[in-house]
């Protein structure tokens, strides 16, 4: 099956600063999703991004599906921001998502 | 428009014993997908119930099972529970089957087993 790593898997922030976010996947995929988990354990929808680039406040991501990878950029962090960052993927023979272990960011104050 | 839903949130068994958990999608939602996180596994699919049947199926055990309801609620259960069943299990709906659907995850139930 699909591989899908994320790195790195811990970051620690002062407040204000920003940061960047790596999901690389090992084969085509037809559905990419980035998620907050926050400290309860819900999975928070980020992005939607199989390909292209979206922005939705502070944070953005880019994913360049031809060269299987997806950014993840969180600008003027807020502690509020601190948790886990998962990516997710749907390879092209299966339904199911696919989740890479994550990042755990620490923003703090 | 109200989110997935899980209940409960929370629950304590003990080995041996099986247990029920409950997800409602979000409205007009008919897919439900289920996963398990543990901190050594990470997230895991489990099954995904489109119209009352199951249409997919991770790599687990029979001791996991699941259904799905005419309203698209679905439910899932473990039977002789073992203390790796310990974990926290995430409910996901999407509109339908196509792989371009979004999913959304409920606030998850953490189930420890004893």
């Amino acid at each position: 099956g699909i591989q899908v790593e994320q790195s790195p898997p811990d970051l620690i922030l002062q407040e204000g600063a920003n940061s960047t976010l790596r999901c690389n996947f090992s084969d085509s995929v037809n559905n990419l999703q980035w998620f907050h988990q926050n400290p309860w354990g819900q999975l928070i929808n980020l992005f939607y991004i199989p390909s292209g680039t979206k922005q939705n406040g502070r944070l953005s991501a880019t994913t360049v599906a031809t060269e299987r990878y997806s950014l993840l950029y969180i600008s003027s962090s807020q502690t509020t921001d601190s948790g886990v960052y998962f990516c997710a993927v749907k390879e092209s023979s299966a339904r199911q998502l696919t989740f890479g272990s994550g990042t755990q960011l620490t923003v703090l104050p | 428009k109200a989110g997935v839903t899980q209940t409960p949130r929370y629950l304590i068994k003990t080995r041996g014993q099986q247990v029920t958990l409950s997800c409602s999608p979000i409205s007009g939602h008919r897919s439900v997908s289920w996963y398990q996180q543990t901190p050594g596994q990470g997230l895991q699919f489990l099954f995904e119930y489109f119209s009352e049947t199951q249409r997919n199926k991770g790599n687990f055990p029979g001791r996991f099972s699941g259904r799905q309801f005419s309203n698209s609620r679905s439910e899932m259960n473990v039977s002789t529970l073992e203390l790796g069943d310990s974990a926290l299990y995430l409910c996901a709906s999407s509109l339908g089957l196509l792989a371009q659907d979004t999913q959304y995850f409920g606030p998850g139930t953490r189930l420890t087993v004893l």
